[in-house]
């Protein structure tokens, strides 16, 4: 158990709908990364916060939207979902930023499944 | 942009012998983090080894041990005496030690054990 938590586990809905995915990170961590793993794209990263701050952005969609907030959870919008969304989004988390040397933790992930 | 390739998408190991997952990658930064991680069939994401760029002695983690070759930008997994729970797929991944903080990762080589 890396002491990131992740809910929910398992998320089914349909195309053209919204869904909120939660992240909390280890206790003292303030980094939070997102990525997405897929078949065809295989395991990428989104974004990170630091602090509540947006710290750094990759290959994430304008369909998608992230926040980390005051108590340092953070949440993954995915809006007008398409069927190649469906994928294992990860989240972990850090002390500080990697370049600091801090580990990154990955969650357990939720599975998303677009119909 | 830097890039991480593993060339073999599947091996197969006899229980209790050696097999070594290859990995390469590309970078123009002297300063990084090198990683495999493991990844189950539970799907969640197990850091097995790090290795530091500036240090040239090659991380070991009781039967894992890699070939680290910073020249020739090769990071090498070795499994020894293999056991039926190192089935998996395993991602060679990399992260710069400055700027961005995010995980490149390779696309994987899955692993099977053969008892």
């Amino acid at each position: 158990d890396s002491g990131v938590t992740q809910t929910p586990k398992h998320l089914i809905t349909a195309t053209g709908q919204r869904v909120t995915l939660r992240c909390s990170p280890r206790s003292g961590d303030l980094s939070v990364y997102w990525y997405q793993q897929s078949l065809d794209q295989g395991l990428q990263f989104l974004i990170q916060y630091y602090n509540g701050e947006e710290r750094a952005k990759g290959n994430i969609l304008e369909r998608f939207s992230a926040q980390q907030f005051p108590d340092l959870h953070s949440e993954l919008n995915l809006s007008s979902l398409e069927l190649g969304d469906s994928a294992l989004y990860f989240c972990a988390s850090s002390v500080g930023p990697s370049g600091l040397g801090y580990e990154q933790f990955f969650g357990p992930g939720t599975r998303l499944t677009v119909l | 942009a830097q890039t991480v390739t593993q060339s073999q998408p599947e091996m197969s190991v006899q229980e209790a012998e050696t097999v070594t997952l290859s990995c390469t990658y590309d970078t123009s930064e002297s300063d990084y983090y090198l990683f495999w991680y493991k990844q189950p069939p539970s799907r969640q994401m197990i850091l097995v080894i790090r290795q530091e760029a500036y240090k040239q002695q090659n991380a070991t983690e009781n039967r894992f041990s890699v070939n680290f070759q910073k020249a020739a930008k090769s990071f090498s997994l070795k499994i020894s005496d293999s056991q039926l729970g190192d089935a998996a797929m395993y991602f060679c991944a990399y992260r710069s030690e400055v700027g961005d903080d995010k995980i490149i990762f390779g696309k994987g080589t899955r692993l099977h054990i053969l008892p």
